[in-house]
């Protein structure tokens, strides 16, 4: 069975600060990984995907990495920005799809 | 020109009564799922289906039953509803490439409570 943690579960940070969120996962035989963020009350926009034979994919200040053989990814977020302040979630797709409890970040002004 | 849209938004209902959600997407791809997210906010798959055939079915009661009347649809109805039911239900496609499960978009939920 597949678990997948997230921590830390909530993170604060003053703006422009570089910052780092965690996934990790117990079965490495996984497709990919998914990077989502959740606003509050709204659905999810995906981030970023890495397939299971990359190491990490780039989208703007978004940087995420993946190493199956330790069962971890993670989100490298540069300069962050208020607008940042959301639910970061993790989505592993291999026999299972399963989420992460999410990281609840605060970008504070 | 949404990509994944779900009806309706929000829905209140009475413990017992039936009661379907809607899902569309206009992406092209095969395969479709309903996720539920709970008041945690843990969210937890339920189904999955690709080109109108169920291929996951987690531990769901069989109050649940998803339809998929083509490959850009795939609904839920739920029988007999009950208060633990109340949560916020998501529907997502992807396309289903050398069998595997890729790139997920979420529809914006559908915020179902049970009174």
């Amino acid at each position: 069975k597949q678990e997948v943690t997230q921590i830390p579960a909530a993170l604060s940070v003053p703006e422009g600060e570089n910052l780092v969120l965690n996934c990790s996962f117990t079965d490495s035989a996984i497709y990919n990984l998914q990077w989502f963020r959740q606003d509050p009350g709204k659905g999810l926009t995906s981030l970023l995907l890495i397939q299971s034979s990359q190491r990490e994919q780039t989208s703007g200040r978004l940087n995420a990495s993946l190493d199956k053989s330790s069962g971890r990814s993670t989100l490298y977020i540069a300069a962050s920005q208020p607008g940042d302040s959301a639910t970061y979630l993790c989505l592993t797709s291999g026999s299972r799809l399963t989420f992460g409890e999410g990281t609840q970040l605060t970008v504070n002004p | 020109d949404t990509a994944v849209s779900q009806t309706p938004k929000y829905l209140v209902t009475q413990m017992g009564n039936d009661k379907s959600i809607k899902c569309e997407q206009n992406l092209g791809h095969d395969t479709m799922y309903w996720y539920k997210q709970d008041s945690k906010k843990f969210l937890k798959i339920m189904f999955s289906y690709n080109n109108k055939e169920l291929i996951i079915n987690e531990t769901v009661p069989n109050r649940f039953s998803p339809k998929s009347p083509d490959k850009a649809h795939l609904n839920l109805h739920i029988n007999s509803l009950e208060l633990g039911d109340s949560a916020v239900y998501f529907c997502a496609s992807s396309p289903l490439l050398a069998g595997a499960y890729n790139e997920q978009f979420f529809g914006p939920g559908t915020r179902l409570t049970v009174l």
